[in-house]
């Protein structure tokens, strides 16, 4: 069965880098059939796609975002993982790892989400 | 960007009622819609793709329906366990979700 996790700080100073990772077990990365998304969700905002990567190392980001997003790939250890530079309280949000088909895509498997706060 | 808006931001229902929760695309989006349910501290679940397909495991008292700009998801008989949030999602450009409707026992 799949799973995904993520991990990380879950605090996060304005203006400094937010970075998560997720841990993919009962399934590999190297799949050529799946995009791995990060997704968030806030309040106010509702659910935001943030971006996703493919086991090539494609990637395709929000364009509200893409400026401040990086998601990379570690196929070794069948993780992936976000950065978010530059962030605001308005990043506060809980984020999920996330996966989904080949483009266009619905995401079928979700990890169970982490809070990340955006607080000095 | 496309607008994904849902109608109602909340119902109340009873169990047994039949349900449907209407969801409207800013331009067409062919059938590149899902649909997903969420309750409180859990992540979302995907219930239907591609407007009208029921995903793996999924009840058939849901069901979806529509194209172009409105959709709908049609609960034919609720159960205490379908009280939570349900969103759209479309994935013709992007990928933008509705601002949830909320589910409530009446």
């Amino acid at each position: 069965q799949l799973q995904l996790q993520e991990s990380g700080s879950g605090l996060v100073k304005p203006s400094q880098t937010l970075s998560l990772t997720c841990a993919v077990s009962g399934g590999s990365l190297s799949t050529g059939a799946y995009s791995w998304s990060w997704i968030r969700q806030t309040p106010g905002r509702g659910l935001e796609w943030i971006g996703y990567i493919y086991h090539t190392g494609s990637t395709y980001y929000s364009p509200s975002l893409e400026s401040r997003v990086t998601i990379s790939i570690d196929r070794s250890k069948n993780q992936f993982s976000l950065n978010l530079t530059s962030v605001t309280a308005a990043d506060t949000a809980v984020y999920y790892c996330v996966r989904g088909g080949t483009a266009p895509t619905y995401f079928d498997f979700w990890g169970q989400g982490t809070l990340v706060t955006v607080s000095s | 960007d496309i607008q994904m808006t849902q109608s109602p931001s909340t119902l109340s229902a009873s169990v047994g009622d039949r349900v449907t929760i209407t969801c409207r695309a800013s331009q067409s989006i062919s059938s590149w819609l899902a649909w997903y349910q969420q309750k409180p501290g859990k992540a979302p679940k995907l219930l239907i793709y591609k407007a009208s397909n029921l995903h793996s495991g999924v009840p058939s008292r849901f069901s979806g329906s529509g194209s172009g700009t409105e959709f709908t998801l049609t609960i034919s008989s609720l159960q205490p366990d379908d009280f939570a949030t349900y969103y759209c999602q479309q994935y013709s450009n992007y990928y933008t979700f509705g601002q949830g409707t909320k589910l409530d026992i009446k």
